[in-house]
């Protein structure tokens, strides 16, 4: 079975701080993880996934197989960033081929004070 | 493009009643999910098509869930009859079938059962 934990349901920070926003997995093989994000009234959309380690709107994430962990951080802190985020894993559930599976954790409400 | 369309946005039905949303996908995309997304919770996978065949479908009701995409591209999900538990945000969702691919959401369906 594969599951994402997100420990934080809210996280509220002041502009310019650091955020981080923490996600774990369960996963016995190789997963893809992603970060998604829902911003206020916008539908649900990909933030960045680990495999391109790249940085999108300031935002990065590390996947750390020893500690099953893919946190979010942002050096500083924008009000425009306040928004859901979900951390989301791909893991092939029967042995490979094209029978996967995308599993969302419950998401952190992420809110950015002036 | 206009993305992943689904309708109706809104929809307000008494219990028992049957249900029924509609999703057409991304052109060119063979993977279509619907999620299930409860108020305050990431979303839960209801099932998975590739193409025309639902590959995943062990999280679906079959009681009183359905759903088909015939010639794999449009997709229907209905509910029959809809209880008062079943009120949620059913959001559909479409990419292409590579596993690290991006999974594009559309506005999703906010069902209300009274």
């Amino acid at each position: 079975a594969q599951r994402v934990t997100q420990p934080e349901k809210l996280l509220s920070v002041f502009k310019g701080a650091p955020v981080e926003l923490k996600c774990n997995y369960s996963y016995s093989g190789s997963p893809e993880l992603f970060w998604y994000v829902q911003y206020s009234r916008q539908r649900l959309q990909l933030l960045l996934r680990h495999i391109s380690r790249e940085s999108i709107k300031g935002f990065t994430a590390d996947l750390n197989k020893g500690e099953t962990s893919f946190h979010l951080k942002k050096p500083f802190a924008q009000e425009e960033d306040s928004a859901m985020y979900y951390c989301a894993l791909i893991g092939i559930v029967d042995g490979g081929g094209s029978n996967y599976k995308l599993t969302f954790g419950k998401g952190t409400l992420l809110t950015v004070n002036p | 493009e206009a993305g992943v369309v689904q309708s109706p946005r809104y929809k307000i039905i008494e219990k028992k009643q049957p249900v029924a949303f509609w999703c057409n996908p991304i052109s060119g995309h063979n993977t279509l999910y619907w999620y299930l997304q409860n108020l305050g919770q990431g979303p839960e996978l209801l099932i998975r098509y590739e193409n025309e065949e639902a590959v995943d479908d062990s999280q679906l009701p079959k009681d009183r869930f359905s759903a088909e995409r015939l010639k794999g591209v449009d997709s229907t999900l209905k509910i029959q009859p809809a209880e008062l538990g079943d009120s949620a945000v059913y959001l559909c969702a479409s990419s292409a079938e590579r596993t690290d691919t991006e999974a594009f959401f559309g506005q999703g369906t906010r069902l209300t059962v009274v």
